[in-house]
């Protein structure tokens, strides 16, 4: 069965420092890809970087890169220099080629200290 | 339109009596998604159209919910005799299956059944 899983429920960091957000995935497809929402307090989902399964690269959009580690099937977001704004839910998402719907992880809460 | 239109952005309604939710998606987009998200919950997928047809409707908690698109465009999930538990935020996102089928989400529209 397909399946994504984010362990931490919470996270408090710094400002300006560095964070990183856990995301491991199941799934028997040969081809799926991997994304990154964002969650503000005001609800709408905000879409912050993908990953394909056969991309060789790991996938950057400014202060956001995606750790992809296949043989461990882990997706971990990774945001250099966070900001008061980057507090959020994060979730973790996957497609999969056998369906066409994207399941989402439970989500991780990140607040930034000033 | 520019982005996913939603409305009504936020609905209060009694136990017992119908609702319906809209979705404009982003032009162009050929898939649209309904997800619904209890508070402080994960996303749950309800059902998607490839065009008018819906070929996974898999998520639907029961028979009084239902939806439909006309036009390869705007779509609208009914909900039937609302009950307390129906109470969330009901997502649309529409993608144009590019990116691995990157979806794009609405701002949602708030639902409280009293």
């Amino acid at each position: 069965a397909q399946k994504i899983t984010q362990t931490q429920p919470g996270m408090f960091v710094q400002e300006k420092e560095a964070v990183t957000l856990d995301c491991t995935y199941d799934t028997s497809d040969p081809s799926y890809g991997l994304f990154w929402y964002k969650q503000p307090s005001s609800g709408e989902m905000i879409f912050l970087i993908y990953q394909g399964s056969y991309d060789q690269q790991n996938a950057t959009e400014g202060r956001y890169s995606l750790n992809f580690q296949k043989a461990r099937k882990s997706a971990n977001l990774v945001i250099s220099a966070s900001q008061l704004g980057d507090s959020a839910m994060y979730f973790c998402a996957m497609s999969y080629s056998s369906a066409s719907k994207i399941i989402f992880g439970s989500g991780t809460r990140l607040s930034i200290r000033p | 339109g520019a982005g996913v239109s939603q409305s009504p952005s936020n609905k209060v309604t009694e136990k017992g009596k119908d609702v319906e939710l809209r979705c404009d998606p982003i032009s162009g987009h050929t898939a649209l998604y309904w997800y619904r998200q209890s508070l402080g919950q994960g996303l749950e997928f309800l059902i998607y159209f490839q065009g008018n047809s819906a070929p996974d409707k898999s998520g639907l908690p029961s028979d009084r919910f239902s939806a439909e698109r006309t036009g390869g465009s705007v779509s609208t999930l009914t909900i039937q005799r609302t009950q307390q538990e129906d109470s969330a935020v009901y997502l649309c996102a529409s993608s144009h299956r590019e990116r691995g089928n990157t979806i794009y989400f609405g701002e949602g529209s708030w639902l409280t059944v009293v």
